[in-house]
């Protein structure tokens, strides 16, 4: 069966340290992946899509990167964090041609 | 521009009584219609998906109804739990290309008290 994971769970951080969250799928191969932020009384927001190694779409122009170094890792980065950067960011995959997300465990990052 | 707007914004209901959640869309072109059901600091979990043609589908206690005329659906919860109090997002997704989009409603905050 297929696993994701994120790792830090919750993460604080001060404003203008770096950032990087990691996302792996297991169980699968060639996945699409997803980077979302969740911020309070907001809906998923999408940040970053990626449809093979190193193919990385960007939806939203912001202080934030994603690379996908592995077919099943997804990172998302930031050289410098700033406070808006607060927020539940979940990462998800999606077998290609399949209709299902299916989303981690999510990282919780309040910048300080 | 794709919208999904969930009412109501929050809802809290006593145990064993029923709740319907409420999804208004505007996403096209249309392909398929999910509610996900959100613990608090977790990831979404997926409770049900509808597509165009269907117009109800059940998953143990949760009845979801989808009215593609109209653009709208509806999760009923039956005889809720404790557990069931989360955050139930409406995702909709459109049908453009092989990498399609979500678009997410904000969600409605479930409390069920004892």
């Amino acid at each position: 069966s297929q696993t994701i994971h994120q790792w830090p769970a919750t993460l604080v951080q001060p404003v203008g340290s770096p950032l990087s969250l990691e996302c792996t799928v297991e169980g699968t191969s060639n996945p699409n992946l997803y980077w979302y932020r969740q911020a309070a009384g907001r809906g998923l927001q999408l940040l970053f899509y990626s449809v093979g190694i190193g193919q990385i779409s960007s939806e939203v122009p912001q202080n934030l990167s994603a690379s996908r170094p592995q077919d099943r890792q997804f990172i998302l980065s930031s050289k410098k964090l700033l406070l808006s950067d607060s927020g539940f960011y979940l990462c998800a995959w999606r077998a290609g041609g399949a209709d299902t997300q299916y989303f981690g465990p999510g990282t919780r990052l309040t910048v300080l | 521009k794709n919208q999904v707007e969930q009412s109501p914004q929050s809802l809290i209901i006593l145990e064993g009584k029923n709740c319907t959640l409420q999804c208004n869309y505007t996403v096209s072109p249309f392909s398929n219609l999910r509610w996900y059901k959100q613990d608090t600091g977790r990831g979404p979990v997926s409770l049900t998906i509808m597509t165009f043609s269907e117009n109800t589908k059940s998953n143990g206690r949760y009845t979801a109804t989808l009215d593609a005329d109209t653009k709208q659906s509806s999760l009923h919860i039956t005889a809720s739990q404790l557990s069931d109090s989360a955050s139930y997002i409406c995702v909709v997704s459109d049908s453009g290309g092989s990498n399609y989009k979500l678009t997410f409603g904000k969600g409605t905050l479930l409390t069920v008290n004892p």
